[in-house]
């Protein structure tokens, strides 16, 4: 069975600090597909990056880097210089090679104070 | 585009009573999904699409219904609301049903039964 785990329910930190969020997942599959999505106060989610199972290079997008590790089952995210905006909940999923559909962590909120 | 569209945005039922959720893509993509998101906890799969005329359960499926006639329209049925069902419905739809294919989510539609 795929499961995704977020084991952060709630983080706060104060802005301009560097804050890390985890997601552990467990499959049996050898091709699946890692994901990460932003849902902010509005309600909506938001794609942040996808990461598929061959390729655990590390990847920065401004603010943002994902470090996946498939030793440790692990597909971290890391926000540098956290800012109030970056205030939401965060999930990680997954999904297999052969199905679209996604498994959910229960996700991490995440507030930046001022 | 206007992507994902999901009517209404907000609604509340009475016990036993039924309602259609609708949601609508033009992006052209032939899977299409219906998760729901319950308080504090990440999305779970109800039904999902691979195309018009075919349908599959999700991981929890009882207590809806849906059909998908054309490749645009996607609605979920809820035939005899309980309070169980109070949750946020999130639609969404990608362009493949590979875990590499990003879904794209439309803005939800809170239920509340009563």
């Amino acid at each position: 069975a795929q499961k995704v785990t977020q084991a952060q329910t709630e983080i706060s930190v104060v802005e301009k600090e560097d804050v890390t969020l985890d997601c552990v997942y467990e499959t049996r599959d050898t091709t699946y597909y890692l994901f990460w999505y932003k849902q902010p106060p509005s309600g909506e989610l938001v794609f942040l990056i996808r990461r598929n199972s061959f390729d655990e290079q590390n990847e920065i997008s401004g603010r943002y880097s994902w470090n996946f590790q498939k030793s440790t089952s692990s597909f971290n995210f890391t926000i540098t210089a956290s800012q109030v905006v970056d205030s939401a909940v965060y999930f990680c999923a997954l999904s297999g090679s052969n199905t679209g559909k996604l498994i959910f962590g229960q996700g991490t909120t995440l507030q930046v104070k001022p | 585009n206007a992507g994902v569209t999901q009517t209404p945005k907000f609604r509340i039922l009475k016990i036993g009573q039924s309602m259609t959720l609708q949601c609508t893509q033009d992006m052209n993509h032939n899977y299409m999904y219906w998760y729901r998101q319950d308080p504090g906890m990440g999305l779970k799969l109800i039904y999902y699409s691979v195309g018009a005329g075919i349908t599959d359960k999700g991981e929890v499926p009882n207590g809806y219904n849906v059909s998908r006639s054309t490749t645009e329209d996607f609605p979920l049925r809820l035939e005899l609301a309980a309070p169980s069902q109070t949750s946020v419905y999130f639609c969404a739809s990608s362009l493949g049903d590979r875990g590499n294919s990003e879904q794209f989510f439309g803005p939800g539609t809170r239920l509340t039964v009563l």
